[in-house]
């Protein structure tokens, strides 16, 4: 079964709103999980790196005050689209590092602003 | 900067036949970690297989088997006895000591009755 939770898997909303999304480790603790982006039929872009208890550390172009991230505890961060506009519409997707293993994706979220 | 690059933005297979995917990367990293995922229609992403750089020997997970060439700094994926559910998109990606992963752009492969 997944290991990594991702929710909503889909969302539409219309311009203006903020919309939040989550991402769960249900097996193991993840002191770091990852945020990318996806455009259709380009790849997975990171935005950012969530450190819990920590600021987040974002990748050179991504506007930190646009995607507020969020690792409270060692099983959730949390990705919130402010203010959110058409293009803004992606797939996003997290995953979160386990530190015995490999590192797990949940299965994204799809983002719609009308 | 790390890179990889896919050349191959499409490939066509015949059922049951082999077909190789390429990809490259640029990295100043003697430690690092690369890896091949499969992105079906549904959009998850599915670890197919991973090499560590520091393994010379080649991995292999059933039919699927990579080609890891470190001095040309080469990773391709061969499938072997293709099947209908192998059609998808492939990112081949690298990881090195930040944990952040680096993907390519990607091969959609179809696979032909």
């Amino acid at each position: 079964g997944a290991v990594v939770s991702q929710h909503p898997s889909r969302v539409i909303c219309k311009s203006g709103t903020s919309v939040k999304i989550e991402c769960r480790s249900l097996d193991f603790q993840a002191t770091t999980m990852f945020w990318y982006r996806q455009f259709p039929k380009q790849s997975l872009m990171l935005m950012a790196t969530s450190n819990e208890g920590s600021k987040a550390t974002y990748e050179q172009g991504v506007e930190k005050d646009k995607f507020l991230i969020n690792h409270a505890s060692l099983t959730l961060s949390t990705l919130t689209v402010t203010s959110a506009h058409p293009e803004d519409s992606s797939f996003y997707i997290c995953s979160a590092r386990d530190p015995s293993g490999p590192q797990h994706f949940g299965d994204g979220t799809r983002l719609s602003i009308l | 900067a790390q890179t990889v690059t896919q050349s191959q933005p499409e490939m066509s297979v015949q059922e049951a036949e082999t077909v190789t995917l390429s990809c490259t990367y640029d990295t100043s990293e003697s430690d690092y970690y690369l890896f091949w995922y499969k992105q079906p229609p549904s959009r998850q992403m599915i670890l197919v297989i991973r090499q560590e750089a520091y393994k010379q020997q080649n991995a292999t997970e059933n039919r699927f088997s990579v080609n890891f060439q470190k001095a040309a700094k080469s990773f391709s994926l061969k499938i072997s006895d293709s099947q209908l559910g192998d059609a998808a998109m492939y990112f081949c990606a690298y990881r090195a000591g930040t944990y952040k992963y680096i993907f390519g752009t990607g091969t959609r492969l179809k696979v032909l009755a």
